[in-house]
């Protein structure tokens, strides 16, 4: 079954630093998306890409955060000037027609930021 | 979106059917019902959908009321493995990315014992 691939699976980075989490999505899949979860939390969104620009983003996707589709592949999160309540665990997610229904979500990257 | 109530836990016995409540009563009619599962930290998984009739996939099955105000989600032989949160979404069905926004509630906590 086709799986979205996240890497690293663990960052520890220090505050302040730049940060970049990447994923690979299932390869005829249009839409992606990036969610995190605090733990012990809801898991929370923020932001949905298509057709190589955003579509929407949530409050919490400031202008530290940017998405990258670099090449036909891969699809990335940054994050500058990293905080310690960006400590989250991040999901990268797709879908083939972004209509709510089969999202295919990787299992995530645990970020720790000191 | 519309808001939904979900119990916050539930214990079900292995083998057993696992009855999974879920309350929308401002659900729009354009509106679908989503139920996602997150198990322990992983991803959340996409289970099945419906806009107003009964739908059953391989993994359960979805009753929804007449009036739509609530939904069911059935796992009609609970394993260990489902032990998991459940997650009832509601929202429109829109193709593209502009309607990625999946909601995330507390969902319940269901705990499949032997």
């Amino acid at each position: 079954e086709p799986e979205v691939t996240q890497t690293p699976s663990h960052q520890v980075t220090q505050m302040g630093q730049e940060v970049i989490l990447r994923c690979v999505p299932i390869s005829n899949h249009l839409y992606f998306y990036w969610y995190r979860q605090i733990l012990g939390q809801k898991v929370e969104f923020l932001v949905s890409f298509y057709n190589n620009e955003i579509s929407e983003k949530s409050e919490i996707f400031d202008d530290r955060f940017s998405v990258e589709r670099p090449d036909g592949s891969n699809f990335t999160l940054k994050i500058r000037s990293t905080k310690l309540e960006d400590s989250a665990m991040y999901f990268c997610a797709s879908s083939e027609t972004g209509g709510g229904y089969g999202y295919t979500f990787g299992s995530g990257t645990r970020l720790t930021v000191v | 979106d519309a808001k939904t109530t979900q119990p916050p836990s539930m214990d079900c016995a292995e083998g057993r059917a696992a009855n999974l409540p879920c309350n929308h009563s401002t659900i729009s009619g354009n509106e679908y019902v989503y139920w996602y599962r997150q198990i322990h930290s992983q991803g959340p998984q996409y289970i099945i959908h419906g806009l107003k009739n009964n739908e059953t996939n391989e993994m359960a099955s979805l009753i929804i009321t007449e009036d739509r105000k609530s939904s069911t989600l059935i796992l009609p032989h609970a394993t260990l493995r489902d032990t998991a949160v459940y997650y009832c979404i509601v929202r429109v069905a829109g193709v593209g990315g502009s309607q990625g926004n999946l909601i995330f509630g507390k969902g319940t906590k269901l705990s499949v014992k032997p």
